[in-house]
């Protein structure tokens, strides 16, 4: 079984510019989840996408935003890059939507803004 | 508001001997709990979970612990090995349509 794949695996981009990330849940997984780890610091929440509905999103500013498609692979897409984006993007998929089931997670984008 | 605390940033342990990962909680609503190890350049891998109607539960070497009224769980690894060397996190939910909330993260270093 295949797991979540996330493209590209490094994305470099200049300050102001915009970034898409992207994200393959496992096959039968129809929820997706994003998280942000900067350098040094926990997996802080982004958003959730579940059955193509964003479901709940974490403590961002709204130049982050995505969305799900129908073969529930989903996009993140960061606008206006500011130099603190600069972090490790983590996608996740789970069987059900929210608590109960455990989250897969992908192996990252390493977003750098210089 | 740190939700989920894991209030060591690091554990070394000699190899052959227990490991036990801790992590505490304030929202007494979550009921489901997981841990996830997570090497370097890689995403977190899901080691065990345990749902509030139980106080343990085992997978090979790893048991977690659940005590509700401290509002405390903790990972225990026995026998440790050099491989488990990583970043530990636990995470909770408060149930079904909600999200995982992650604690910081513990490393830990298996000494051979």
């Amino acid at each position: 079984e295949a797991g979540v794949t996330q493209s590209p695996t490094h994305l470099i981009k200049t300050r102001g510019q915009q970034a898409t990330l992207r994200c393959s849940p496992i096959s039968g997984h129809t929820s997706v989840y994003w998280y942000q780890q900067a350098l040094g610091l926990g997996l802080q929440f982004l958003l959730w996408y579940d059955e193509g509905e964003e479901r709940n999103r974490g403590n961002f500013p709204p130049r982050f935003s995505g969305r799900q498609f129908p073969n529930y692979s989903s996009e993140l897409n960061v606008n206006a890059l500011e130099l603190e984006d600069s972090a490790l993007y983590l996608c996740a998929s789970s069987l059900a939507r929210g608590g109960g089931q455990p989250q897969h997670f992908g192996d990252g984008t390493r977003l750098s803004i210089l | 508001d740190q939700q989920v605390k894991q209030n060591s940033p690091s554990l070394s342990v000699q190899e052959g001997r227990i490991s036990i990962l801790n992590c505490d909680y304030t929202n007494s609503m979550f009921d489901y709990f997981l841990w996830y190890k997570k090497y370097p350049a890689e995403g977190p891998t899901f080691l065990i979970s345990i749902s509030s109607i139980k106080d343990k539960n085992e997978d090979g070497r790893f048991t977690v612990f659940l005590n509700k009224s401290a509002k405390h769980l903790s990972l225990h690894i026995v026998p440790s090995q050099p491989g488990d060397s990583a970043v530990y996190f636990c995470a909770a939910s408060a149930g079904y349509g909600q999200n995982f909330v992650f604690g910081p993260g513990t490393r830990l270093s298996v000494l051979p």
